[in-house]
């Protein structure tokens, strides 16, 4: 079974630049989350969606960040213009509705320098 | 407010079994014990977890105290590869996994 897809692996862009990451969940998990890990800390929530819809975006600076499923599938997660402290790991994960609490799989991440 | 504590770092023999703690003294009757380990330049790896049971699997062993105050994940036969920060969640539903530091867990030959 392949797992969570990520890209790009990697991204340094200047501050006030505009970045974008794709995610591609595990086939058939309906639910996908994003998260950012600080260097040193341990992953923060930013949004997740169920299907294409938004279940919980409390924690996403919505001045910068954007996020979408548009087809209920991948998403793409966008910050705009970024700044320093958005130098990071976004992680994306999913998981099958089935269970409460679900079992989340995470993919690589894609490390973010800002600089 | 943290909902668990852990040991900011541990040594294990390689070979020897790694037993890893977790205080959770606040838990409440609905929520689950979760463990992830994160090994460095990856994304978290799902480990275990369970309620009131103790559990095992392929991975590990989990064992949770009768009062579900604190619990231990048990690596039993640790491996270098299993040098890794591993964190110790309680959560109840799906968007309710908060990290926190973890435990680095530094498995030596």
């Amino acid at each position: 079974e392949a797992g969570v897809a990520q890209s790009p692996r990697y991204k340094i862009i200047e501050k006030r630049q505009s970045v974008a990451f794709w995610c591609n969940p595990i086939s058939g998990h309906a639910t996908l989350y994003w998260y950012q890990q600080i260097l040193g800390q341990g992953p923060k929530l930013l949004i997740q969606f169920q299907n294409n819809g938004v279940v919980d975006d409390s924690q996403l600076p919505k001045d910068r960040f954007s996020a979408e499923r548009l087809k209920g599938v991948d998403s793409t997660l966008k910050i705009q213009p970024a700044k320093l402290e958005d130098s990071a790991v976004y992680l994306c994960a999913s998981s099958y509705i089935g269970t409460n609490p679900d079992t989340q799989y995470f993919g690589p991440g894609t490390r973010l320098t800002v600089l | 407010d943290a909902k668990t504590t852990q040991p900011t770092s541990m040594d294990c023999a390689e070979g020897r079994a790694a037993n890893l703690p977790c205080n959770h003294s606040t838990i409440s009757g609905n929520e689950y014990v979760y463990w992830y380990r994160q090994i460095h330049s990856q994304g978290p790896q799902y480990i275990i977890h369970g309620l009131k049971n103790n559990e095992t699997n392929e991975m590990a062993s989990l064992i949770i105290t009768e009062d579900r105050k604190s619990s231990t994940l048990i690596l039993p036969h640790a491996t270098l590869r299993d040098t890794a920060v591993y964190y110790c969640i309680v959560r109840v539903r799906n968007n309710d996994m908060r990290f926190g530091a973890g435990t680095r867990l530094t498995v030596k030959p």
